[in-house]
């Protein structure tokens, strides 16, 4: 089965640091992603692990553990434009491409 | 250079009524993937199109259906609409084969069924 489970809503204070993490159980594992997504706009990419480890990009962060189906997001210096859903996606290996099992998303609020 | 595009941006359909939503994808991309998104969830995956073939489908009923064709581009029909199927269609485009490469989302169309 697939199954992704991500926090429904954080909420953290401008300048802060918030982690989201991700637990997945799926059927096949081709890397994990991470997407942002404002309010009635398009997910865009955020960050990529296919192996375990930390990948750092600016003020973001991503870590996979793929023996303990586990991720985190890592977001530092909170601005007010980083309120936005942020969804944890496994790619799907069963299909050719750029599949994903998506987790509900979790909503992120950044207060002043 | 463009992005996804999909049209229309927003529609509204009455039950029992059929829709046609399309999709450009990035120049030079030959994989198109449709996602429904329902309000408050994450996207959910619905087809896969390669080089003019399904390559995947999802957990939808044959009232969903797509094709793709000879420059890319893509349409999702849906049939007999249902209230249930009112939520936000993105459509992602990829180059298959690249592996650690995105999939690039389009702004999705906002479908409404009444």
């Amino acid at each position: 089965g697939q199954n992704i489970d991500q926090p429904t809503e954080m909420t953290a204070t401008e300048g802060a640091i918030v982690q989201i993490n991700c637990t997945y159980q799926t059927s096949g594992f081709n890397g994990l992603f991470w997407y942002q997504q404002h309010a009635g706009e398009a997910p865009t990419f955020l960050s990529y692990n296919v192996l375990d480890g930390l990948e750092e990009k600016g003020r973001f962060s991503s870590f996979l553990s793929r023996s303990k189906g586990y991720s985190y997001l890592l977001l530092k210096e909170l601005q007010m434009k980083d309120s936005a859903s942020y969804l944890c996606a496994v790619r799907d290996e069963r299909y050719y491409g750029q599949n994903f099992v998506f987790g509900p998303g979790t909503r992120l609020s950044v207060l002043p | 250079d463009a992005g996804v595009t999909q049209s229309p941006t927003h529609l509204i359909k009455t039950r029992g009524q059929h829709v046609t939503l399309r999709c450009s994808p990035i120049s030079g991309h030959k994989s198109v993937s449709w996602y429904q998104q329902v309000l408050g969830q994450g996207p959910q995956f619905i087809f896969q199109y390669y080089e003019k073939e399904e390559r995947g489908r999802g957990n939808f009923p044959d009232r969903f259906s797509a094709r793709q064709f000879p420059n890319y581009s893509s349409e999702l029909n849906v049939n007999a609409l249902l209230l249930g199927d009112s939520a936000l269609y993105l459509c992602a485009s990829s180059s298959p084969g690249t592996t650690g490469t995105e999939a690039f989302f389009g702004q999705g169309t906002r479908l409404t069924v009444v």
